[in-house]
């Protein structure tokens, strides 16, 4: 089955503890992106990945990292996460962006205290 | 700064009317505009619009884009409790050479009741 899995799906964490939030496709998509979603501000780009090796900032790129080492994963690192990080969080793939059409994972909601 | 605008933000409507939802963008680099369905979880594609005045379909669903005015409409007919979801229009742009940064709107919140 075609997917886009995220993982964790539900975390609570305390501030400065480092965490990651995996992503893979099973699509061999070459763009690859996250999201955070949160009440009043909709969905946000952090970073998206055109290719292996080749990750952008979007638009609040501010206190996360990523990588993308190989085609199917593009993890989301919080080297110190804050209460501010706390959010849902979205990770999509697509073939490329011609078509579009993003698949998206289910989302991981995280809780920073 | 890029942005873009969805109205109304919520909509209640009842079953069988017609709506219309609005996005508007104003950005740098302009290279397609997309539309997302959001019912529980992870938003869903419904259109991406690449070329003004041409109306593309999905059942009841239709959508167009105005590059000149900037702004894009999803209409959806004959509304059902099932279209109740929020729906989302995003700017895709090129930006320093890359094609891929993406920029959403807050979303519509429609509400379809019986």
């Amino acid at each position: 089955e075609a997917q886009v899995t995220q993982n964790p799906r539900y975390l609570i964490t305390v501030t400065g503890k480092k965490l990651t939030v995996t992503c893979s496709q099973n699509m061999n998509h070459e763009y690859m992106s996250w999201y955070r979603q949160d009440p009043g501000l909709g969905l946000r780009q952090i970073y998206y990945s055109m290719n292996v090796e080749v990750t952008d900032k979007g638009d609040v790129p501010e206190g996360y990292k990523v990588s993308r080492k190989e085609k199917r994963n593009f993890p989301l690192i919080l080297e110190s996460p804050s209460p501010n990080q706390t959010s849902l969080y979205f990770c999509a793939s697509s073939w490329n962006l011609s078509p579009g059409e993003l698949f998206f994972g289910e989302g991981s909601r995280l809780t920073v205290l | 700064e890029d942005k873009v605008v969805q109205s109304p933000l919520s909509l209640v409507v009842h079953e069988g009317d017609t709506v219309t939802l609005n996005c508007s963008y104003e950005v740098t680099n302009f290279r397609s505009l997309l539309w997302y369905k959001q019912e529980k979880k992870a938003p869903t594609f419904l259109f991406m619009l690449t070329s003004s005045g041409i109306e593309k379909k999905s059942g009841r669903l239709s959508s167009i884009l105005d590059k000149k005015e900037l702004f894009s409409i999803l209409n959806i007919t004959a509304t059902q409790t099932g279209d109740s979801a929020i729906y989302l229009c995003a700017s895709l742009m090129n930006y320093g050479g890359s094609q891929g940064n993406l920029i959403f709107g807050k979303g519509t919140k429609l509400s379809v009741k019986p």
